[in-house]
């Protein structure tokens, strides 16, 4: 069965420092990879997206993901937190079968002191 | 532009009972997913429907049973509950491409269960 594995389920970072959140995902054939944010109190929401082409891909608020088929990644950085980014993080895997059926991570929970 | 909403937002039930909760899809979206997210863990995918039938289904139960009306709206029903399946029920909807659809899905607040 495919599966999608996020390795730090609690991340604490400063204000101005770099984030990297890991996302491994197990399926061989073609995928479509998300991230998405949960802040709190709020709805899941797409933070970024990659289908096919430049395998580096920029998404809202400055964060960007880069997708590396041989290790089956597809990290989430942000250079520079700000405490606005405390939240929920998903990474989550769509079979490019046609339909549109997300398998996800555990999730990562980031939270940013001021 | 009214997003996904759903209904009702929080509920408690007993085991055995049952529940039933309801989606309204972002305007101009035809097909709903449902999800299940247990505490600490990510989203898990239940069914989708589309044209008022279920496309898709994850590893749940046939307790698990949903539908889909003409105005793309959906229920998602829960027979003889179980304390396991407490839990936030989110919706989401897209907009159904056929073959290629590669489209994101936009998800409501989700509606939490405490079976009890």
């Amino acid at each position: 069965a495919q599966s999608v594995s996020q390795h730090n389920h609690h991340v604490i970072l400063s204000e101005a420092a770099s984030l990297e959140l890991g996302c491994n995902y197990s399926y061989g054939g073609t995928v479509n990879l998300f991230w998405y944010v949960q802040y709190p109190g709020q709805h899941l929401q797409l933070l970024l997206k990659y289908f096919s082409g430049d395998p580096l891909v920029k998404g809202i608020k400055g964060f960007e993901a880069e997708f590396i088929k041989s290790k089956f990644s597809f990290n989430l950085r942000k250079p520079s937190v700000q405490w606005s980014d405390t939240a929920e993080y998903f990474c989550a895997v769509n079979l490019n079968t046609g339909f549109q059926k997300l398998v996800f991570g555990t999730g990562t929970r980031l939270l940013v002191s001021p | 532009d009214a997003g996904v909403t759903q209904s009702p937002t929080h509920l408690i039930k007993t085991r055995g009972q049952q529940v039933t909760l309801r989606c309204s899809p972002k305007s101009g979206h035809d097909t709903v997913s449902w999800y299940q997210q247990a505490l600490g863990q990510g989203p898990q995918f239940i069914f989708q429907y589309y044209e008022e039938e279920e496309r898709q289904r994850g590893n749940f139960p046939d307790r698990f049973s949903g539908h889909q009306f003409p105005n793309y709206s959906s229920e998602l029903n829960v027979n003889a509950l179980l304390l396991g399946d407490s839990a936030l029920y989110l919706c989401a909807s897209s907009r159904d491409r056929g073959i290629t659809n590669t489209g994101e899905l936009f998800f409501g607040e989700g509606s939490r269960l405490t079976v009890l």
